[in-house]
């Protein structure tokens, strides 16, 4: 158990739908980060929060927002759904960044998101 | 742009067969290399972080080494426990790491 916890586990939804995907960081973690995992795609960037703020985004689409709250937890929020944007959603958490070294990231369980 | 290359794509082995897994890399200015163990439908689990060349790491039956341009895993004397997707990937100046497409290693009794 890294510590790390996503809610839901599993999504189904239809396309043109709007559904948002949660995760709790470890204990003492400030940055969060998203990643969508796919079959064809592997395990892809999206986007990085440092305590509240965006601190990176990589091929994070438009109709794809972000947010890290007060408490530390993030929101990911996806919109216009469409098929090919089913896959595994990860969030990572580590202690924080640095300009000459990255801190091992933790990942929760994945969300499954389903969209037909 | 930051790539990672992992070799083989998939690896069996028969219990206690030791081998070793590939994760070539470009990356501008490396921050870090990392592997991970992933399970089918599970989160990536951290395994190793190394930073410079000639830097090894050790844990159990694994060994992480890197050099400028790769990495390997060694699994020594494998467990059928052992089987997942192994995961490399690598950070950069561009702020953000880079995985790679993994090596799924299945182990034989």
């Amino acid at each position: 158990d890294s510590g790390v916890t996503q809610t839901p586990k599993h999504l189904i939804t239809a396309t043109g739908q709007r559904v948002t995907l949660r995760c709790s960081p470890r204990s003492g973690d400030l940055s969060v980060y998203w990643y969508q995992q796919s079959l064809d795609q592997g395990l892809q960037f999206l986007i990085h929060y440092y305590n509240g703020e965006e601190r990176a985004k990589g091929n994070i689409l438009e109709r794809f927002s972000a947010q890290q709250f007060p408490d530390l937890h993030s929101e990911l929020n996806l919109s216009s759904l469409e098929l090919g944007d089913s896959a595994l959603y990860f969030c990572a958490s580590s202690a924080g960044t640095s300009r000459s070294s990255y801190n091992e990231q933790f990942f929760g369980p994945g969300t499954r998101l389903t969209v037909l | 742009e930051d790539q990672v290359t992992q070799s083989p794509e998939a690896l069996r082995l028969q219990e206690g067969e030791s081998s070793s897994l590939n994760c070539s890399y470009t990356v501008s200015g490396l921050r870090g290399l990392f592997w991970y163990r992933q399970d089918p439908g599970k989160g990536p689990e951290f395994l190793f972080t190394l930073y410079s060349a000639g830097e090894e790491k050790e844990k159990e039956r694994l060994k992480a080494t890197l050099t400028k341009k790769e990495s390997f895993l060694h699994i020594t004397a494998p467990k059928p426990e052992d089987s997942a997707t192994y995961l490399c990937a690598v950070g950069g100046s561009a702020r953000q790491l880079t995985f790679g497409s993994g090596t799924q290693l299945t182990v034989l009794p």
